[in-house]
């Protein structure tokens, strides 16, 4: 069965550093991974998508992450931290199999704050 | 272009009381999901609708059950609600390709629900 972990629940920067939000996963196909975000009192926004294509995945507002098959990990990074990036992070895995995105599997999340 | 919508934005309920949530997707999209989230959580998928009927389901009671009307939207049902049911709920809308597939996901802002 597939499954996420993310870990750390809480990641602190200032603005400027990179970010860095990590995660794994548990597959025993190949695995469809997704990373959201979500703004206080908000729904998910989706910031990117890995569906077996290119492992480099490049998203909105500057993140990207990269799929590395051998550590089983899918790791949420950007450059130069921003305030705005304040938020709680997400990353899934989708139950499906053949290339669907539904049933998505969420991670416990990670909240990123982001010092002045 | 109108994204997901839902409402209510949020509902008092007190134990044993039915609610029902709604949700409208986005133009063109014919397949909505609906996901609990819990405080503190991630997102836990719930059901599947498509062409008025529940396609896929996860590890949810009998007391919630699902609608889809002709026009893509679609309820969330619950029955005899508990304490543990206070969540945000969320409902994302995607569309079926070829072969089944459920493509990208997205999510509307959620109906944060409280049990008392």
């Amino acid at each position: 069965a597939q499954s996420v972990t993310q870990l750390g629940s809480h990641v602190s920067v200032s603005e400027g550093a990179l970010v860095l939000l990590r995660c794994n996963y548990s597959s025993s196909v190949p695995p469809y991974l997704f990373w959201y975000v979500q703004y206080p009192n908000q729904g998910l926004q989706l910031l990117l998508k890995y569906t077996s294509a290119a492992t480099l995945v490049k998203g909105i507002n500057g993140f990207e992450a990269e799929f590395k098959k051998s550590e089983t990990s899918f790791h949420l990074t950007k450059p130069s931290a921003h305030m705005s990036d304040a938020a709680e992070y997400f990353c899934a895995v989708s139950a499906d199999y053949g290339g669907s995105q539904g049933n998505l599997i969420f991670g416990k999340g990670t909240k990123l704050s982001v010092k002045p | 272009d109108a994204g997901v919508t839902q409402s209510p934005t949020h509902l008092i309920k007190t134990r044993g009381q039915q609610v029902t949530l709604r949700c409208s997707p986005k133009s063109g999209h014919d397949t909505v999901s609906w996901y609990q989230q819990a405080l503190g959580q991630g997102p836990q998928f719930i059901f599947q609708y498509y062409e008025e009927e529940e396609r896929q389901r996860g590890n949810f009671p009998d007391r919630f059950s699902g609608h889809q009307f002709p026009n893509y939207s679609s309820e969330l049902n619950v029955n005899a609600l508990l304490l543990g049911d206070s969540a945000l709920y969320l409902c994302a809308s995607s569309s079926l390709g070829a072969g089944g597939i459920t493509e990208t996901q997205y999510f509307g802002p959620g109906t944060r629900l409280l049990v008392l």
